[in-house]
């Protein structure tokens, strides 16, 4: 019954491949993020989704294509990838509240490591 | 730009005794800040968070507050235990376009038995 879940937990892969990491929550929640957890615990936003639009784009290379086909999922596609790109990605979920109020719930994260 | 300042980035303290972390924000307009606590292998988890509105806010042995001419906020936990070891995020709801967190660079604080 976890809240905001994602698949796979751990991705080790070779430089160059394409992998998509999965989310989805049931909480009944509008919209949905992705942050990059790099290796110093720094955590920053990537994208956000709110029912199934795209809201935030930050300066992330186009190798990443976010993917929401309905308001609980949220895919993450990565091609190319590069060494760079070994990180811990977090997805989150929020509803809808007073504008820049709201509570965001973070999933378990995925573990990538690209040799 | 849009920045939260954290520290300490580590903290020890013997279980019993008090932690402070204090974070700094630049935006004027942020209104809400949350605190998350993340454990080893696992994902950031809410625990406690402020409105713009309010100065302080309690939920048992945690603690934040907040000074909105200053520009800062912090959180205080009163009687650590062990289990209260983890690295704690503050983040500020800034305005760019839409809303988003912007996160502090983390505190790891130890509790030491």
């Amino acid at each position: 019954d976890t809240a905001v879940s994602q698949t796979p937990k751990y991705l080790v892969t070779q430089m160059g491949n394409d992998k998509s990491i999965k989310c989805e929550q049931n909480l009944g929640h509008d919209t949905m993020y992705w942050y990059k957890q790099d290796s110093k615990k720094f955590l920053k936003i990537m994208f956000s989704y709110n029912n199934k639009e795209l809201i935030i784009n930050e300066t992330v290379p186009n190798r990443f294509s976010p993917k929401s086909p309905d308001k609980a999922h949220l895919n993450l596609h990565i091609n190319s990838l590069e060494l760079g790109d070994s990180a811990v990605y977090f997805c989150a979920s929020s509803l809808p509240g007073r504008q820049g109020q709201e509570t965001q719930y973070f999933g378990p994260g995925t573990r990538l490591l690209v040799l | 730009g849009e920045n939260v300042e954290q520290h300490p980035s580590t903290l020890s303290v013997q279980e019993g005794d008090s932690a402070v972390i204090k974070c700094t924000y630049s935006d004027s307009a942020s209104n809400y800040f949350p605190w998350y606590k993340q454990e080893l292998g696992k994902g950031p988890q809410l625990i406690i968070d402020i409105r713009s509105n309010v100065g302080e806010k309690k939920d048992q042995r945690i603690a934040v507050t907040l000074n909105k001419t200053a520009k800062h906020f912090s959180l205080h936990i009163t009687e650590t235990q062990p289990e209260d070891s983890a690295v704690y995020f503050c983040a500020a709801s800034i305005r760019s376009g839409t809303y988003k967190y912007i996160f502090g660079t983390g505190t790891r604080l130890k509790v030491l038995a």
